[in-house]
């Protein structure tokens, strides 16, 4: 157990639905990040959210938003799903933004439109 | 802004071979260095990182080595083992308006043949 949970674990959905993807951080860390990694692919950076305020923004589509809540809890909403979003998404979470102590990693949620 | 290249993209050895993992950053005051190693279906997760003021790190079979002036740094797996066969992510800490992320390498798929 990493200490970063990620609910729920499998999802899947039909296309022009909306899903909630949800993430709570390791004790103690202020940063959450989302990513997204789709077969055999890299992992691309969606969105960071520090203390509750977005920091930065990657290759996030429109359709596709966060939030982080004030007991750090960070929740990411995408829309208007089309086959392509099938993905895993994974949030990582830091001690405060710096990258000195690396990030923590959830086991992914594995959303799936069909 | 950072770029991290990694090579080779997939990479086959021999059980009990060694394995050696390469990756180039772009931005020179990047001063932090981590590798995740992920398994099928999991999260990726941190197992060696290097800091600047550091050229060499090892943990039991497996070492970072890190040449600032070239601005390249290298996971080096010894006496390589079945449960090594993962894909290997190699990343460098970047700077922005004094929020720190973490720059991904594309990933290397090592498998490891009996």
């Amino acid at each position: 157990d990493s200490g970063v949970t990620q609910t729920p674990k499998h999802l899947i959905t039909a296309t022009g639905q909306r899903v909630t993807l949800r993430c709570s951080p390791r004790s103690g860390d202020l940063s959450v990040y989302w990513y997204q990694q789709s077969l055999d692919q890299g992992l691309q950076f969606l969105i960071q959210y520090y203390n509750g305020e977005e920091r930065a923004k990657g290759n996030i589509l429109e359709r596709f938003s966060a939030q982080q809540f004030p007991d750090l809890h960070s929740e990411l909403n995408l829309s208007s799903l089309e086959l392509g979003d099938s993905a895993l998404y994974f949030c990582a979470s830091s001690v405060a933004g710096a990258g000195n102590y690396g990030y923590t990693f959830g086991s992914g949620t594995r959303l799936t439109v069909v | 802004g950072e770029n991290v290249e990694q090579h080779p993209s997939t990479l086959s050895v021999q059980e009990g071979d060694s394995a050696v993992i390469k990756c180039t950053y772009s931005d020179s005051a990047s001063n932090y260095f981590p590798w995740y190693k992920q398994e099928l279906g999991k999260g990726p997760q941190l197992i060696i990182d290097i800091r600047s003021n550091v050229g060499e790190k090892k943990d039991q079979r497996i070492a970072v080595t890190l040449n600032k002036t070239a601005k390249h740094f290298s996971l080096h797996i010894t006496e390589t083992q079945p449960e090594d066969s993962a894909v290997y992510f190699c990343a460098a800490r970047w700077t922005m308006d004094s929020n720190y992320q973490l720059i991904w390498g594309a990933g290397t798929k090592l498998i490891i043949k009996p």
